[in-house]
């Protein structure tokens, strides 16, 4: 079956360390995206990705860095510079539509529970 | 500017009642979409309905049924005899053609359904 595959579920950070959230799908998407998700809040956008080697920041850009490399793959890595990076990261993608406006609905993975030790 | 406003933090119903699930959007586009996902404990959002800016015909899927009014820019969800596995997190986004490929989401309802 298609679907989003995020992994691991849990990830524990240490202070100054970069770690890498991986996202990768088989559902032939062109779009991918990474969201962030904080207790009692919404999920607001850090990267997307509309093609292949092109990607663009979202709202919450700082501290992140994304490839996309391959159109099944798009990992997210979160690097020291993100000073609060204890979130829950969840990763989406659709398939892209004319126009600009994104009118299907997105697929979700199961998301990664970052924590920082 | 474009914004989701669900007002409604948290929800507590007991089962078999009705709930409705109130969302706010904003957006100067003539054309764009709404929708709602569920995220239940698990994490992983689940897609329910789209609906685009020039179909105001409400929306009927079993138990679920969506109320879409351009006039006072709301999209609510009623979930009709609620049982206790729709308990979960809703959310309500909103996505245009200003916007490009991002679409935003609102906050969240969490719906607590007692046996």
């Amino acid at each position: 079956d298609g679907g989003i595959t995020q992994s691991p579920k849990y990830l524990f950070r240490k202070e100054g360390q970069n770690v890498t959230l991986s996202c990768e799908q088989n559902l032939n998407h062109d779009a991918m995206y990474w969201y962030r998700q904080d207790p009692g809040q919404g999920l607001r956008l850090i990267y997307y990705s509309q093609i292949v080697n092109d990607f663009q920041k979202g709202d919450i850009a700082e501290g992140y860095s994304v490839s996309r490399e391959k159109k099944e793959s798009f990992p997210l890595t979160v690097t020291s510079a993100q000073k609060n990076p204890t979130a829950f990261y969840l990763c989406a993608s659709t398939k892209a539509s004319r126009g600009g406006a994104d009118g299907n609905g997105y697929t979700f993975g199961s998301g990664t529970r970052l924590t920082v030790v | 500017a474009q914004k989701v406003t669900q007002a409604q933090t948290e929800i507590s119903v007991v089962e078999k009642e009705d709930v409705t699930l109130d969302c706010v959007y904003e957006t100067r586009d003539t054309t764009y979409y709404l929708f709602w996902y569920k995220q239940p404990p698990s994490g992983e959002l689940v897609f329910l309905i789209r609906r685009n800016s020039f179909d105001e015909q409400n929306e009927i899927s079993g138990r679920y049924s969506w109320n879409f009014q351009k006039s006072t820019s709301s999209f609510n969800f009623t979930i009709t005899a609620s049982q206790v596995v729709d308990s979960a997190v809703y959310f309500c986004a909103l996505s245009s053609v200003a916007g490009g490929f991002k679409t935003i989401f609102g906050a969240g309802t969490r719906l607590f359904v007692k046996a």
